[in-house]
């Protein structure tokens, strides 16, 4: 069935220093590729997403790339920041059946020290 | 817009009494998704609709797990009866049919002793 992978599991970078998040996906029909980023205790929040027309989408400090040959997607975080310490999710949206579910990856924890 | 609005907030109930979550998705979208949140298995999906009609519960864990959604502003999760390793962090979401985007309500911890 569809599967999401995100790499790694856990991160931890110094205050200023770049943070790069992976996830892989199966279903090659998917288009639609969204980022949630989840402080303790709240909810899952969408950050950035992308779409399979395009390649790259950056909003300030945050970019996301797409290679859908290799069904690859990443979240680039650059000049980090304390309060960019949380969970981050990726997720593909499933084409199954034409309707919006989205799939999961695991979870990256981001600890990023002062 | 007040977003989507989930209740309770806590919710700390005894094995085999019947639980029930509360959401009301935001004005206008016409998708709802209840998912269920642990440290073991991260973000599981239970079930969502469209247009009030359930589309996939294959998400739901067993026959103790039922979800309704009788119209466009309220839907429900109800656990008979709860068990112990019921206990996480149910979360429902929304979005626009046509659209991609979901977004999250505060979520129910729920906690089953």
């Amino acid at each position: 069935g569809e599967n999401v992978e995100q790499h790694p599991s856990t991160l931890s970078v110094q205050e200023g220093d770049s943070a790069v998040i992976k996830c892989t996906y199966s279903d090659s029909a998917s288009n639609y590729f969204p980022w949630y980023k989840q402080e303790l205790g709240k909810r899952p929040q969408l950050i950035i997403d992308i779409r399979s027309n395009v390649g790259e989408k950056k909003d300030q400090r945050i970019a996301v790339t797409l290679n859908k040959t290799a069904k690859h997607f990443s979240l680039h975080i650059t000049e980090t920041q304390p309060e960019d310490s949380a969970v981050y999710f990726c997720a593909a949206k499933a084409i199954s059946g034409g309707y919006n579910k989205l799939i999961f990856g695991a979870g990256t924890r981001l600890a990023v020290h002062p | 817009d007040a977003g989507v609005i989930q209740s309770p907030r806590h919710e700390v109930t005894e094995m085999g009494q019947e639980v029930t979550l509360r959401c009301k998705p935001i004005s206008g979208h016409n998708s709802l998704f209840w998912y269920r949140q642990t440290m073991m298995r991260g973000l599981e999906l239970l079930i969502y609709f469209n247009n009030n009609v359930p589309i996939d519960d294959s998400g739901m864990p067993e026959d103790r797990f039922s979800a309704k959604m009788p119209n466009a502003s309220f839907s429900t999760l109800k656990i008979q009866p709860s068990e112990p390793r019921d206990s996480a962090v149910y979360f429902c979401a929304s979005s626009f049919l046509k659209s991609y985007e979901q977004y999250f309500g505060p979520g129910t911890r729920l906690t089953v002793t």
